[in-house]
């Protein structure tokens, strides 16, 4: 089966420097994917890693440890628009196909 | 020049009724998939098609049905709604075959469905 798992909600400062972090469990892995939604609005695209390492994307950073399923998404200096849900997702491939199995999330706060 | 688009972002429905909600891409992608969020927030996968054909069904209701009409085109029908199918509705598409160097899935807008 798939299992992924993120911590439901975080808070932190403006400007600070946050880590989300992404646990998985999966069959036909073919990349880690990062998401970010605003209530009301769809997922967007942030970050991806398929090899392990670091990832830096601007103020955004992700980093893959296949070895041990385990993903996380930094952003540094926190603005106030970065409240929102991070998304993790695992990209599957397999004889029947492409997936993206979703975790449930991850809210973030974040204060002035 | 919406990559992928969804119609319509409301729909409110008594239940009982029958429905449909379309989506689009323009980006070209061989896979499309329907999502369904909860109130809870989960993006759980309902259904996927990769060059017009199904191949991921997950334990959806046969109330549920996808209709690809062509490679850009995947729209949900959904027959006898019931309360819990209250839910948004997202459409995504991406690319199988190594040609976008992102691989990512791409979102439409969601469809915000009541049923009361």
């Amino acid at each position: 089966g798939q299992n992924i798992d993120q911590p439901t909600e975080m808070t932190a400062t403006e400007g600070a420097i946050v880590q989300i972090n992404c646990t998985y469990q999966t069959s036909g892995f073919n990349g880690l994917f990062w998401y970010q939604q605003h209530a009301g609005e769809a997922p967007t695209f942030l970050s991806y890693n398929v090899l392990d390492g670091l990832e830096e994307k601007g103020r955004f950073s992700s980093f893959l440890s296949r070895s041990k399923g385990y993903s996380y998404l930094l952003l540094k200096e926190l603005q106030m628009k970065d409240s929102a849900s991070y998304l993790c997702a695992v990209r599957t491939l397999d004889n029947y196909g492409q997936n993206f199995v979703f975790g449930p999330g991850t809210r973030l706060s974040v204060l002035p | 020049d919406t990559a992928v688009s969804q119609t319509p972002k409301y729909l409110v429905t008594q239940m009982g009724n029958d429905k449909s909600i379309k989506c689009e891409q323009n980006l070209g992608h061989d896979t499309m998939y329907w999502y369904k969020q909860d109130s809870k927030k989960f993006l759980k996968i309902m259904f996927s098609y990769n060059n017009k054909e199904l191949i991921i069904n997950e334990t959806v209701p046969n109330r549920f049905s996808p209709k690809s009409p062509d490679k850009a085109h995947l729209n949900l029908h959904i027959n006898s709604l019931e309360l819990g199918d209250s839910a948004v509705y997202f459409c995504a598409s991406s690319q199988v075959v190594n040609r976008d160097p992102q691989w990512a899935a791409f979102f439409g807008q969601g469809t915000r469905l009541t049923v009361v």
